[in-house]
């Protein structure tokens, strides 16, 4: 048990649908990461915050948004879902923006 | 857009053989990280090796880094049916934005009993 908590494990939504994906990080860890896994694409990188602020963009999307509350929990926003958007939505948390990752059982996403 | 590529894209061994997969990349790194994947499963970190290392072990681990070369190898030895998994290379920028840490495709390595 990697201590990272994803909700919900399954989301089957429409096209043009809006979900809300939320992760408790590990406890005492101040970064959390978003990550989008599909067949094509890998493992592809979206965003991480580092205590409450954004640290680093990576091929998200406009459609989409995060944020990470006080309490450190974050939740990723995706609107005007798209059947490309069907995947595994991962969060990992990490101690320091230098440390390993511990990574969430992630959320699949299934637009039809 | 990915940074490693790991090689093979999938490897199938017996049980007891070793396993070597290489990952090689194209920025100057941090550091390296590699994490096993099971089906459907989250990531789960293996090994870190920073890049004033060359080489690290542990348990039935080794990872190399050559970081002239751009490259990094995983060799699992004395593998186990328990070791099927996808394994991927991740490595962390030096530059000003290295908090993104980012991974490559994978090596899905099948290990029959």
């Amino acid at each position: 048990d990697s201590g990272v908590t994803q909700t919900p494990k399954h989301l089957i939504t429409a096209t043009g649908q809006r979900v809300t994906l939320r992760c408790s990080p590990r406890s005492g860890d101040l970064s959390v990461y978003w990550y989008q896994q599909s067949l094509d694409q890998g493992l592809q990188f979206l965003i991480q915050y580092y205590n409450g602020e954004e640290r680093a963009k990576g091929n998200i999307l406009e459609r989409f948004s995060a944020q990470q509350f006080p309490d450190l929990h974050s939740e990723l926003n995706l609107s005007s879902l798209e059947l490309g958007d069907s995947a595994l939505y991962f969060c990992a948390s990490s101690t320091y923006s230098n440390s390993p990752l511990h990574f969430g059982n992630g959320t699949r996403l299934t637009v039809t | 857009s990915q940074q490693g590529e790991e090689d093979p894209q999938a490897l199938s061994i017996q049980e007891g053989e070793n396993a070597t997969m290489n990952c090689s990349y194209k920025t100057s790194i941090n550091n390296l990280q590699w994490y096993r994947q099971n089906s459907g499963r989250g990531l789960v970190h293996l090994i870190l090796i920073r890049s004033n290392e060359r080489e690290k072990h542990s348990g039935r681990l080794r990872v190399t880094l050559d970081t002239s070369k751009k490259s990094s190898s995983l060799l699992i030895t004395a593998s186990r049916a328990a070791d099927t998994a996808s394994y991927f290379c991740a490595t962390r920028d030096s530059g000003g934005s290295n908090y993104k840490l980012t991974f490559g495709k994978g090596t899905l390595l099948t290990v029959n009993p």
